[in-house]
Formats: structure tokens, C-alpha cells, sequence
């Protein structure tokens, strides 16, 4: 069980372009979460997907920000259009249907330059 | 407003020495409570949880948490810390009937020789 997987680990972009960025769940693992972590805001909740069906995305900025999980062993966060201010780690974390514990990956760090 | 405050934002004690992190809650209802562990350029790790019963809940590392409904806290202690056990603490709870993990702040954790 290698664990819940993101990629890359670091991505830097400019200002305005794009960052995809990747979360393999768990095998067998049913519900996928985003969060966000910065240093000011602390770990915000992103966005929340249940056999890859969107349940909850109430943490997502309204603008550039979108999250899809095409299938069962992977989900991605887009942003669009970086800013500065979207630089963070951003973690991706799984569970099983029983939700007696989310693991986490290690985190994707963006910068925006 | 739901929240989840972790007052100390750092802590230092000795090696050897006890520990106690707080963290307090303010919901509707009991929530579910946890206690995660995040190393530097890790991802979190989960210490313990109290879902209901025996208010004393052990983890792993020698770590236990004391759940007071009377005081909405959530306080995490260890007899003997080691120099290992420094790190980012953070206290997280969800509801019972959702899914989402909400944290708290987090506390810096050093262990100093």
C-alpha cells in the first residue's frame, strides 16, 4: 500500500497560467478530499467526492478553481489563470467507505511567481 | 460559528518532560474528534480519534487524549516526550452524520534537548 499519491511534489508556475495538479486514492478507497495549507489560513477544506461523484465543493474558490474525478483511481485540481496567492500545499486525502479514517498524501507544493 | 481553536500556536518543553496540547471546539453537537501529527514535508498522520465511551482515548506513541463535553475540549497529552515528537499537531473534528475533516490551527510542537 504505497499510500495516497500526489503529483508532482513541487510545481512552480507564472503568474496566469495553469496548474494540474494529481491525487491517486487509496485502492478501494471511496471518498477523495482536497485541502488547502498555508501558513496564514491553516488546512482549508476544499472539496469532497464520494465514487467519484461530487458531494461537497463549498471550500473552492468560486473563480479558477475545479476539481474532477474522472475515475475511481484518480482525481485532479485545475487552477486557472494562477495568482500568488494560490501558492500553498495543497493536500489530497482518501477514505474508505466506512470513513473510520482519512489518510493523506504528502502534498503538492505550488508556487506562483 | 462552528469552529475549532487550538490556543497555542507554539510550545517548547524539554525532552523527558509531559505535554499537553488543548484544543477546544464549539458545535451544535458532539462532534467526531482526532488528533493529527504532520511532519515536515509529510502528510498527516492520525494519533487518535474519540468517537464516543471512555473519555480517555489512547494512540499511538504514547499519546492519549481526554475528551470533556462539559469544557468542549479535546486535550492531547504525553507523559515523556522525545526529541522525535516534534512536529505539527493538529485537532481536527467532523460530524457525525458528514464526512469533512475541519481543523484547527495547529500547534508547533519542539522538543528541546
Amino acid at each position: 500500500n504505497a499510500g495516497v499519491i500526489q503529483t508532482p511534489r513541487h510545481k512552480v508556475t507564472g503568474k496566469g497560467q495553469e496548474a494540474t495538479l494529481w491525487c491517486e486514492p487509496i485502492s478501494g478507497h471511496s471518498a477523495v478530499f482536497w485541502y488547502r495549507q498555508t501558513i496564514v489560513q491553516g488546512l482549508e477544506f476544499l472539496t469532497y467526492f464520494r465514487n467519484q461523484a461530487p458531494i461537497d465543493d463549498s471550500g473552492m474558490p468560486k473563480e479558477r478553481f475545479s476539481a474532477q474525478m474522472p475515475n475511481q483511481s484518480h482525481s485532479t485540481l485545475k487552477i486557472q489563470s494562477t495568482q500568488p496567492q494560490d501558492s500553498a500545499v495543497y493536500l489530497c486525502a482518501s477514505s474508505s467507505p466506512g470513513f473510520t479514517e482519512v489518510f493523506f498524501g504528502k502534498g503538492t507544493r505550488l508556487t506562483v511567481v | 460559528a462552528q469552529s475549532v481553536t487550538q490556543p497555542d500556536a507554539r510550545v517548547t518543553v524539554s525532552e523527558g518532560a509531559s505535554l499537553q496540547l488543548r484544543c477546544k471546539y464549539s458545535y451544535s453537537a458532539t462532534p467526531y474528534l482526532f488528533w493529527y501529527v504532520q511532519y515536515p514535508r509529510q502528510g498527516l498522520q492520525l494519533l487518535l480519534k474519540y468517537y464516543s465511551g471512555d473519555p480517555v482515548v489512547q494512540g499511538v506513541n504514547g499519546f492519549e487524549a481526554e475528551f470533556s463535553k462539559s469544557n468542549s475540549s479535546f486535550h492531547l497529552r504525553k507523559a515523556s516526550v522525545h526529541w522525535s515528537d516534534s512536529a505539527v499537531y493538529f485537532c481536527a473534528v467532523r460530524m457525525p452524520n458528514y464526512n469533512v475533516l475541519y481543523f484547527g490551527s495547529g500547534t508547533k510542537l519542539t522538543v528541546e534537548p
